[in-house]
This record gives structure tokens, C-alpha cells and sequence, in this order.
């Protein structure tokens, strides 16, 4: 089974820090990517990565970066966390190519409030 | 551009009967997947269905189905006796076969189901 895993379920952080969220999946895939979940909005897509070291920004890129060294792992960084970032991060991998594969594997989550 | 609708937030269901989530999407494209996923609360978010845009045949999986109305650009899923472990947010998604945009799913907003014991 893919296995996708978010270093933090719940984090609190003040206005003003940087704040990095870790992704790591086990199954070797290629695509990684870091959404946004609130209420009544679904899921919006932040940044994504086809390959090490390559990112596309995705539809609400501002105010966030992102890192991909390994090609098992996909950080988020929040440079300066702001109150409007509070909300659920959402991490998922796939992998190209194979009709089966375009399904996306999502980690748990991670609930960021910033005060 | 390409949009997905879910126009119900929210839906109750008795336990062991039917309900159907209804989806609805925009796109010019003639090749593409639509998928619906579903959030238990507090767990992963995990792939229930998925249907080819190119296959009439409506996708099933157990006590799920599908109604996939090209034409009308449908998309509706249907939960057979349903059961308490059915109760979850439930998205539907689109995405594209075509070109650099295929990395990517366009999300609904969701719709919560409440199963009623």
C-alpha cells in the first residue's frame, strides 16, 4: 500500500514564523503535491512537483514555497505565517503515465492555526 | 478553463438506504477522468471511483456507482445501503488527459454525508 505521511497533524504557530510542513511517500512517485482544504472550498491546489527539484505553482501559490530535494519527500514552506493561512494541509503523490495511476494517495493532514 | 460543481453541502441518508451525490462539471475537452473521492473524518482521504470520459459504461465498485452523462457533463454517485462507515465529505474531481495541466485535479467543494442510524 502507498503510504504518504505528514510530519504534524495539528501545529499552532504565531504571525510572523516561517513554518515548514513535511511530506514523505514511500512508493516512488514522480508527482507530489500540497493543497489547501477549507470549508465550502474544497481542495486548492498550492504547488506541485513532476520530478526532484522541479515545482509548478498551482492556483494559490502566494505567500507560499516549496522544496523537493528527495524524490520521496515535499516540503511546504509558509515564509511568514499569516492569520489568512490558517486552514488544513493536504499532501498527495501519484504517479504518471498508467490510466490507474492517476489517482492521487493523500497523507492525514495537517491542521496549521496561526495566532 | 475547467470547473467542478457540487451543488448539495450537505445530504442525510438513512442506514441501508440510497442516496445519490450529485456532480456537475465544465470543461471543452472530449478526453478526461472524473473521479470521486471520499474524507472520513479525521482519516485520509481515499479514492472511491473513477470513470474514463471515453467509456459509456458507468464505473462501479461494490455499493458504489456511477451515472455519467457526457452529454449533460454529470456526474452523480450513487451509495447503495449505506452503511455508518459511508458517513464522510465526498468530492468529485476532474482531470484533464491532455497536455501539462494532466498533472493537476480540479476539485468540488464537496458534500458532506450524514448517515442516520
Amino acid at each position: 500500500d502507498v503510504k504518504v505521511t505528514q510530519s504534524s497533524r495539528y501545529l499552532v504557530k504565531r504571525t510572523g514564523e516561517k513554518v515548514f510542513l513535511e511530506c514523505v511517500q514511500d512508493m516512488d512517485h514522480e508527482n507530489m503535491f500540497w493543497y489547501r482544504q477549507d470549508p465550502g472550498l474544497g481542495l486548492r491546489l498550492i504547488y506541485f512537483s513532476y520530478d526532484v527539484k522541479m515545482k509548478e505553482k498551482g492556483d494559490i501559490p502566494e505567500g507560499y514555497s516549496v522544496s523537493r530535494e528527495k524524490k520521496e519527500r515535499f516540503s511546504l514552506i509558509l515564509e511568514s505565517a499569516s492569520t489568512n493561512q490558517t486552514s488544513m494541509y493536504l499532501c498527495a503523490s501519484s504517479t504518471p503515465g498508467l490510466a490507474d495511476a492517476y489517482e492521487q494517495y493523500f497523507g492525514p493532514g495537517t491542521r496549521l492555526t496561526v495566532t | 478553463a475547467q470547473t467542478v460543481t457540487q451543488s448539495q453541502p450537505e445530504m442525510s441518508v438513512q442506514e441501508a438506504e440510497t442516496v445519490t451525490l450529485s456532480c456537475t462539471y465544465d470543461t471543452s475537452e472530449s478526453d478526461y477522468y472524473l473521479f470521486w473521492y471520499k474524507q472520513p473524518p479525521s482519516r485520509q482521504m481515499i479514492l472511491v471511483i473513477r470513470q474514463e470520459a471515453y467509456k459509456q459504461q458507468n464505473a462501479t465498485e461494490n455499493r458504489f456507482s456511477v451515472n455519467f452523462q457526457k452529454a449533460a457533463k454529470s456526474f452523480s454517485l450513487k451509495i447503495s445501503d449505506s452503511q455508518l462507515g459511508d458517513a464522510a465529505m465526498y468530492f468529485c474531481a476532474y482531470r484533464s488527459a491532455w497536455g501539462n495541466s494532466n498533472y493537476q485535479l480540479i476539485w468540488g467543494a464537496g458534500t458532506k454525508l450524514i448517515i442516520k442510524p
